[in-house]
């Protein structure tokens, strides 16, 4: 079964940029979608579609996708963006939903 | 302005069943898959099974193959998740939730939290 590949952790200074990475085989031909989780709360969705922001999402939160790896960018870090982020996809292959296991980003 | 409202907390022994309903509101029902994922202590996200509400058609991860079941009602937007043979592991926060105009969940509901004990 396809597998979502995420760094446990990051960690970065207020006002500096975080990256966090979602690594999978051909990841590139798939469309990926981005979760923050805070805190006893469900997720939000953040970026879908690779690089797409929902409605509401600030503009510090993108995303890129290509060849093996997919890319959360949080420009400009906030305390508040503390959370828990997952990677997400939708395998065509087996038509199941997969999740990265998850990376903790701490605002230090 | 679209809802997922899910069912309260349960407490089950093992080998028990839970049923955890998911009641949707400010959309057309049928239009979007909802899905049901988990997330036990300390735990990731876990992807368990998505119902197509227009017509019924239902896909599980293969680790839930014959032991969940997803439904839906209709007449009242509601759906149903229900997990049989209940193990310790099983302990979890359950979430519903609904694509967006593609594969991603954009919305959720508040999670129901399974308990199981003995």
């Amino acid at each position: 079964s396809y597998v979502l590949t995420q760094p446990p952790s990051v960690s970065v200074a207020p006002g500096q940029t975080a990256r966090i990475s979602c690594g999978g085989d051909n990841i590139g031909d798939k469309s990926v979608h981005w979760y923050q989780q805070k805190s006893g709360q469900a997720p939000v969705l953040v970026v879908h579609d690779d690089s797409d922001r929902p409605s509401g999402i600030p503009e510090r939160f993108s995303g890129s996708n290509s060849r093996n790896t997919a890319t959360l960018t949080i420009t400009r870090v906030e305390a508040g963006d503390e959370a828990d982020y997952y990677c997400q996809v939708w395998d065509n292959n087996s038509d199941h939903w997969i999740f990265g296991g998850g990376t903790k980003l701490t605002v230090l | 302005q679209v809802h997922l409202v899910q069912s309260g907390a349960e407490v089950r022994k093992p080998g028990a069943s839970v049923k955890a309903s998911c009641k949707t509101s400010g959309y057309s029902f049928t239009r979007y898959y909802v899905h049901w994922v988990r997330q036990a202590p300390g735990g990731g996200l876990e992807w368990i099974g998505v119902i197509n509400p227009s017509g019924g058609y239902t896909r599980y991860a293969q680790k839930f193959q014959g032991r969940v079941t997803v439904t839906m009602d209709t007449s009242t937007a509601t759906v149903y998740m229900q997990l049989n043979n209940l193990r310790f592991e099983d302990t979890a926060v359950y979430f519903c939730s609904r694509v967006g105009e593609d594969t991603a969940l954009e919305y959720w509901g508040q999670g129901t939290l399974v308990t199981v004990s003995s």
